[in-house]
Formats: C-alpha cells, structure tokens, sequence
C-alpha cells in the first residue's frame, strides 16, 4: 500500500516569504508527527497529532511555525516569515495507534527539504 | 529529558562481517524504542520496533535488544553487504503516544 507522502520535496524560499509543506500519511493511521532534520541538530521533534487535535506542540520553535490537521488525515506545516535557520529537511510520519500493527511503529515520509536564502 | 546517543558516529566494514550498532539512552522508562535506516538524500525506513515489555526483536539479518536496566539497545546485522550502506538512527519514547527522541546516527560503510 502508499506510504506517507509529502510535498513538495523540494522548496526554496526568500527570507521573510510564508511555506507550507504537506503530509499525507498512511490510510488510516490517526497519529502524525512532524520532525525536523538539520545540519548539526540531528532529528528533533516538532508536533504531534492524534486524529485532528495536537496534544503536543512542544517543538515547535517559534510562533512563526503552526500546523493543522483537516479529516484526521491531511497535514500542513506553515512557517511564517522564514528565516535561514529554517532551512532543514522536515519529515512527517504516521502510526497506526491501535488500528492494527505494533503500538506506535512511526512510519516516515520522504520529507521535504526547505531552503531559505 | 531523555537523551540518546549513538556510538560510533562512524563506522566502515569489510562484506561478510557482523556489524554491531550501539544506541543508549538516559531514562530507563522508555515505551519504545525503534531502529531505522537513512539513506543519503531519503526519508527514514522502520527497521524493528522494541516495545518496553521485550528484550529483543528479530527481522531476517537484523536483530535488536533491549536492555532498560542499562538503557542501552544494541542492533546486529548479520552478514553485512554493502547495501547495508547507509545511516542508521535509534530513536525512544517515554511517552505512550509516541514522541521520539532521536540519537545523531552511526554512518555505515560496507566495503565489498
């Protein structure tokens, strides 16, 4: 069956301009996480859904970075203003979290590298 | 906060040997912790998923431990080719809902 997908997998931006960067995840699967990949960070994690409400937003950075979730499946990733730092590969993956297979097995997209000059 | 590590950083192999990847983590509550593969430029790819109740789990050439008391998982590829190339992340939970803290990787070369 599909994996998770997201897109677009690659995006370059101007400093100050608005993104938004999508994540399709498994069918059926009602947990979807954000993480981020950055050059000397490693993979940190940015926010979690469990169906269309986020329980944990911890991660995210700043107040310049929102995400939402529509019909506990699509999600977006907004940045606001972008600034270089937010230039990372971010990755979104999803669980099934009881409908079917091992408790919180996180399956990853291919990811989305963002650029901001 | 839970840290996890991963040593070595770096590691090269000739084919055919046994390759050993280290993973330890600070807090010994985990609720999971999952092995993955990263290949250059690509997303991550589940490799096995220890759940805190087992001491190991098995898939083909790949087997992974669990030891809580230690905090450490160790994960062994038997008969290493080189398209076992690649970076492979360990990553644990101490939350039921699955918030991953992740180690920095051990990049692997298998040399045919």
């Amino acid at each position: 069956g599909a994996g998770v997908s997201q897109s677009p997998s690659n995006k370059v931006t101007e400093k100050g301009k608005d993104v938004e960067l999508r994540c399709d995840p498994i069918s059926g699967h009602t947990a979807l996480y954000w993480y981020r990949q950055s050059l000397g960070q490693g993979l940190e994690f940015l926010i979690y859904f469990q169906g269309n409400s986020a329980p944990d937003k911890s991660g995210l950075p700043s107040d310049r970075f929102s995400a939402e979730r529509t019909g506990g499946s699509v999600s977006t990733l907004t940045i606001q203003r972008t600034q270089q730092e937010d230039s990372a590969v971010y990755l979104c993956a999803s669980s099934p979290r009881g409908a079917g297979g091992p408790r919180n097995e996180q399956f990853f997209g291919p990811g989305t590298r963002l650029t901001v000059l | 906060k839970q840290e996890v590590t991963q040593i070595p950083a770096a590691l090269s192999v000739p084919e055919g040997e046994n390759l050993v990847l280290n993973c330890s983590f600070t807090d010994s509550a985990i609720y999971n912790l999952q092995w993955f593969r990263q290949d250059p430029g690509k997303g991550l790819t589940s490799l096995l998923l220890i759940q805190s109740s087992q001491r190991e789990q098995t898939s083909g050439r790949l087997n992974a431990s669990l030891d809580k008391s230690s905090g450490r998982s160790t994960l062994y590829i038997a008969a290493s080719q080189p398209g076992d190339s690649a970076t492979y992340l360990c990553a644990s939970t101490t939350d039921s809902w699955g918030k991953f803290q992740f180690g920095a990787g051990t990049q692997v070369v298998v040399t045919p």
